[in-house]
């Protein structure tokens, strides 16, 4: 089975300033990894993904996230954050040859004015 | 091309009563999945569907709990005489295929009085 650690639970950050949302998994297998935002009182929107090929993947919002094989890490950054990017982060990994997605417990970004 | 719908989106029911939760996936796919958010945690798998089959229970609960697909409609997630502790966000997500990225709908919130 695969897991997934989200070291931080919550995120201040004020507006304008870069982020990263750590994100470490665990498998014995090939993975995929997401990241997902969860606005409140919504459901999930997909990031971005990693599938294979390039590590570092670009996604919406102006999101990225670089897997790092050797470290079992996903991390996901944007350079300079908006107020509209308060949210829940979730991060997700599945097995390749699998159907289930596990997720992390979520990290609460709050973006200060 | 409409997203995964979930309808009702919040839902309250009292102790004892049965609570049914629908999902209607993409156009185009055939997978379907169910996991629970209960509060300040992340998702949880709960069971994963193909049309009339239920390929993976194992989150499921023993008791109470049942998945259906059928060949026409939606997706029905089913609980039977509710206990305050199902009450949670319960989320759908289709995709094409297994390794095809997992889209969520809005989520239904239950809540158990």
């Amino acid at each position: 089975a695969q897991s997934v650690t989200q070291l931080d639970s919550q995120v201040p950050v004020f507006e304008e300033a870069p982020v990263e949302l750590r994100c470490n998994y665990s498998s014995s297998v090939s993975v995929y990894l997401f990241w997902y935002v969860q606005y409140p009182n919504q459901g999930l929107q997909l990031l971005l993904k990693y599938l294979s090929g390039s590590t570092l993947v670009k996604g919406i919002n102006g999101f990225e996230a670089e897997f790092n094989k050797s470290q079992t890490s996903f991390h996901l950054r944007k350079p300079s954050v908006h107020i509209s990017d308060t949210a829940e982060y979730f991060c997700a990994v599945s097995a390749r040859a699998g159907n289930q997605f596990y997720f992390g417990t979520g990290t609460s970004l709050t973006v200060i004015p | 091309n409409a997203g995964v719908m979930q309808n009702p989106r919040h839902l309250v029911r009292r102790r004892g009563q049965e609570a049914r939760l629908r999902c209607s996936p993409m156009k185009g796919h055939s997978h379907v999945y169910w996991y629970r958010q209960l509060p300040e945690e992340g998702l949880k798998f709960m069971v994963y569907l193909q049309k009339e089959n239920i390929i993976d229970e194992s989150g499921m609960p023993k008791e109470r709990f049942s998945a259906e697909f059928p060949k026409e409609g939606p997706s029905i997630l089913r609980i039977q005489q509710v206990v305050r502790g199902d009450s949670a966000a319960y989320f759908c997500a289709s995709s094409r295929d297994t390794t095809d990225t997992q889209y969520f709908g809005p989520g239904t919130r239950l809540t158990v009085l």
